[in-house]
């Protein structure tokens, strides 16, 4: 059974586009972040969040932090072929504990 | 050089042979990380040193040997490994606080691409 269930795991869709990707879990977790990764790269941090219900827009992206801490989302607006690549989360169970991370959802964006 | 680095970037071995993965951070941090990543499958946390003190070790098989001689390298020692064993593997560093913990933002390298024949 995975910690953290993100969905969906593939999305391929238009330049243009809105999307919304997931990640749910049982667990509350004191904090979560998103990575992304491209090809022939390591993840990179896009943002944390710390707070029950919290929201961070990011330019064209926008994250959501559930308000019992057990699930976020992330929107992103008019998607460009630059959006594409493996988005991952990632979450901390206490303020001992190491990242657990979901499998990702792989994001294609075709111009 | 910034950020952390990661040699070599692709390797191919045969399930005899011995090669040691080097991982280096250049921002001063006080944690460093091995992470699997196989396809289909989420980040596996192999290692964790935390002030050059292994802290953590998810029953990684005995074949994986990591070395810690300073908070700015790492490596990783491959020896006698399974073909199941191919994999990305990734390096991170963090900067976590005296007091424990880790729950800062961690800076990965770009990879080993390992490849077991």
């Amino acid at each position: 059974t995975q910690l953290l269930e993100q969905s969906p795991q593939f999305l391929s869709i238009q330049e243009g586009e809105n999307l919304t990707v997931y990640c749910n879990s049982s667990s509350v977790f004191s904090s979560l972040q998103w990575y992304r990764q491209e090809p022939g790269e390591g993840p990179v941090l896009l943002v944390t969040v710390v707070t029950g219900g919290e929201v961070k827009k990011l330019k064209r992206l926008t994250f959501q932090f559930g308000d019992a801490r057990k699930d976020s989302s992330l929107h992103i607006t008019a998607a460009q072929p630059g959006d594409t690549g493996l988005y991952l989360c990632a979450g901390t169970l206490s303020g001992y504990s190491t990242l657990t991370f979901g499998k990702g959802t792989m994001l294609l964006v075709s111009p | 050089e910034t950020g952390v680095t990661q040699t070599p970037r692709h390797l191919v071995m045969g399930m005899t042979n011995k090669k040691s993965l080097k991982c280096e951070q250049h921002l001063g941090h006080n944690a460093m990380y091995w992470y699997k990543q196989s396809a289909k499958k989420p980040l596996e946390l192999m290692f964790v040193y935390s002030l050059e003190e292994r802290v953590e070790n998810n029953s990684v098989p005995s074949r994986f040997s990591p070395e810690c001689p300073n908070s700015s390298h790492l490596f990783l020692h491959l020896h006698t490994l399974q073909p199941e064993d191919s994999a990305l593997y990734l390096c991170a560093s963090s900067q976590e606080p005296a007091s424990g913990g880790f729950f800062s933002t961690q800076y990965f390298g770009p990879g080993t691409r390992l490849t077991v024949l």
